[in-house]
């Protein structure tokens, strides 16, 4: 059974502070990585996706992978209260184009 | 937003009766997905499609069918609906590139069903 596993949170962050929002996979052949975030009664939306070892940066938002310890996170810097949601990782199965996805993390932002 | 249209939005029906959801794209993505989320499960695969006439199964699949006679539409039926398909039910698009990377999926705005 390949998996995805986060916290489950609730995790909480004063406003303006670095959310650190973890996530570790099973399937050592993964090879795509994306996190969504999904508000209350919404849909999932893409925030970030990542292919390669290291950090990517896009503007608050930074996904660090590490395939060698198979964990990858997402870093969201001046945290404000409006991302406040539940945070999703994916990751790819070997073969084939679908996605595994974690249960999610909440995360709250309190002003 | 990415051109998906999940139809209907809402559907409360009794057990035993047949249910179709359709799910409609505009961006001609060659993938289409069908996932259910639950409480404490998080997106589970029921379905996907690779292309017109191509499907395959997910994690979820029993009890399901699927349809793709068109690019465009990506059709889930429930034969007999249970109470344990009560769900939330998303339908998905990505584009492919070939072997390697996964291309992001992007999310219609989900049917909530509720099975009495």
């Amino acid at each position: 059974q390949k998996e995805v596993e986060q916290n489950s949170g609730p995790l909480s962050v004063p406003e303006g502070a670095i959310a650190s929002l973890n996530c570790t996979y099973s399937d050592r052949g993964s090879q795509s990585f994306f996190w969504y975030r999904q508000y209350s009664g919404k849909s999932p939306e893409l925030i970030m996706f990542i292919y390669s070892n290291g950090d990517k940066e896009d503007g608050r938002f930074t996904a660090q992978l590490n395939k060698a310890s198979q964990y990858v996170s997402l870093l969201i810097r001046d945290s404000q209260p409006s991302d406040s949601a539940t945070y999703l990782c994916a990751v790819n199965m070997e073969y084939g184009n679908k996605l595994v996805f974690g249960a999610g993390t909440i995360l709250r932002v309190k002003s | 937003d990415a051109g998906i249209t999940q139809s209907p939005r809402h559907k409360v029906t009794e057990t035993g009766t047949p249910v179709t959801l359709r799910c409609h794209q505009t961006e001609n993505h060659r993938y289409m997905y069908w996932y259910r989320q639950d409480p404490g499960h998080g997106l589970r695969l029921i379905h996907y499609s690779y292309g017109v006439k191509d499907t395959d199964k997910g994690e979820v699949s029993d009890g399901y069918s699927v349809s793709r006679s068109k690019t465009e539409d990506f059709l889930l039926t429930l034969e007999s609906a249970t109470s344990s398909q009560t769900s939330v039910y998303f339908c998905a698009i990505s584009e492919s590139r070939g072997q390697g990377a996964n291309q992001p999926q992007h999310f219609g705005d989900g049917t909530r069903l509720s099975i009495l």
